[in-house]
């Protein structure tokens, strides 16, 4: 079966500081694409930063950046310089090759104190 | 450029009811996905569209149901809501049949109770 675990239900942040959301996965696939969402209390989701499997370089996008452990199957993000609007539920998700169908896991609720 | 938009937002059902969501994808975008999203089971994924032909499909009932039209706007109707059918629904649009680089644009969901 195809999973998606994040262990930390909630979390929480000082403004200014990192924090770390973990992600492990379950596939047999050799080829997908790993997520992070943002749904922020206002529920549209948007993405934060994808992985493609094949690639070894950890992604970067500003101030978010992924630990990609293909081997351990763990997908993390890190989340540098917290601002209060990154307080949001955080998804991770992975798509199987070309099936359309995104897996997500249970979500971390993050919440950023000033 | 405007965004996924669905409609209802809200809507209130009692048990037996039927019920009809509808989704307009970005301009442009052929694929559309939906996704029921509750507490306790999370996100799962209802089924994919692309060119008015279901490509993918989640483990729902055949209670759940949807298609597309020529204009790439999409519904989903479920019959004889149950009580567990309360959830957000969530629509996905892409440019591309089964989104292989993942990019997904959400719309805001509409929210469904069942009495």
């Amino acid at each position: 079966a195809q999973t998606v675990t994040q262990s930390q239900p909630e979390m929480s942040v000082q403004e200014a500081e990192t924090v770390t959301l973990s992600c492990t996965y379950d596939t047999s696939e050799n080829n997908y694409y790993l997520f992070w969402y943002k749904q922020p209390p206002s529920r549209q989701m948007i993405l934060v930063i994808r992985q493609e499997a094949y690639k070894q370089q950890n992604a970067t996008e500003n101030r978010f950046s992924v630990n990609f452990q293909k081997a351990a199957k763990s997908f993390s993000l890190k989340i540098s310089d917290s601002q209060l609007g990154d307080t949001a539920m955080y998804f991770c998700a992975f798509i199987p090759s070309n099936t359309g169908k995104l897996i997500f896991g249970q979500g971390t609720t993050l919440q950023v104190k000033p | 450029k405007a965004g996924v938009t669905q409609t209802p937002r809200y809507l209130i059902k009692t048990r037996g009811q039927q019920v009809t969501l509808s989704c307009s994808p970005i301009s442009g975008h052929r694929s559309v996905s939906w996704y029921q999203q509750t507490p306790g089971q999370g996100l799962q994924f209802l089924f994919e569209y692309f060119s008015e032909t279901q490509r993918n499909k989640g483990n729902f009932p055949g209670r759940f149901s949807g298609r597309q039209f020529s204009n790439s706007r999409s519904e989903m109707n479920v019959s004889t809501l149950e009580l567990g059918d309360s959830a957000l629904y969530l629509c996905a649009s892409s440019s591309v049949a089964g989104a292989p680089g993942g990019e997904l644009f959400f719309g805001e969901g509409s929210r469904l109770t069942v009495l």
